[in-house]
């Protein structure tokens, strides 16, 4: 079963717009953790944020924050003002306090347009 | 942040010959770190996760003897690609496990290697 799904394949955005990633995720242990990550062209993997799943307060990292809704289990990726340096594969990941493994989304490419 | 070495970024082998990958963590001690596998315009498959001073643990469908992981080091981890064909060709990433502040942890990734197998 999937595991960490990503609706959108791609997305365009406005330079200087906040744009929002989707990720929801499917999973049975109280504990977790979600990530994002970024991967430009060039092909290396960027940590962005982290959000556990007991955190209470949405985690932010300068224009990245997160929106947690656990009931609804997902964890969506906002960018504010976004840069055109911003376009990118963007990727959701979680791993589960059971295993030290990450599950990583199918991705979602984002275009900022000037 | 930590930062996670690859060497090389891109090489090009032929036919039947090793390729060996090497991933270190630069700044950090990395007791875990892993080994993923990316076709074009898709997500990143876990090959392996390799843990300092034991044996590697391979996901289902990777052959442990086609695909070399060696973690000799709690810097140091290297992939060996056996007897390359075509069909390895693909953008191989490793990362290292480290800690958040907080305690939580995430990956670190390297910066990927393009092999090309002719």
């Amino acid at each position: 079963a999937q595991k960490i799904t990503q609706t959108q394949p791609g997305m365009f955005v406005q330079e200087k717009e906040a744009v929002t990633l989707d990720c929801t995720y499917d999973t049975s242990d109280p504990s977790y953790g979600l990530f994002w990550y970024k991967q430009p062209s060039s092909g290396e993997m960027i940590f962005l944020i982290y959000q556990g799943s007991y955190d209470q307060q949405n985690a932010t990292e300068g224009r990245y924050s997160l929106n947690f809704q656990k009931a609804r289990k997902s964890a969506n990726l906002v960018i504010s003002a976004s840069q055109l340096g911003d376009s990118a594969m963007y990727f959701c990941a979680m791993r589960e306090l059971r295993g030290q493994n990450f599950v990583f989304g199918p991705g979602t490419r984002l275009s900022v347009l000037p | 942040g930590a930062v996670v070495s690859q060497h090389p970024s891109w090489v090009i082998c032929k036919s039947g010959t090793s390729v060996k990958i090497e991933c270190r963590s630069l700044d950090f001690q990395a007791t875990t770190m892993f080994w993923y596998r990316q076709f074009p315009k898709q997500s990143l498959m876990l090959m392996a996760t390799s843990n300092e001073g034991s044996k590697a643990t391979y996901e289902q469908g990777v052959e442990k003897d086609k695909f070399l992981i060696n973690h000799a080091s709690l810097t140091l981890s290297t992939l060996t690609v056996t007897s390359a064909h075509p069909e390895d060709s693909s953008f191989y990433i490793c990362s290292a496990r480290a800690y958040l502040t907080g305690g939580a942890d995430t990956q670190y990734f390297g910066p990927g290697t393009r092999l090309t197998v002719l």
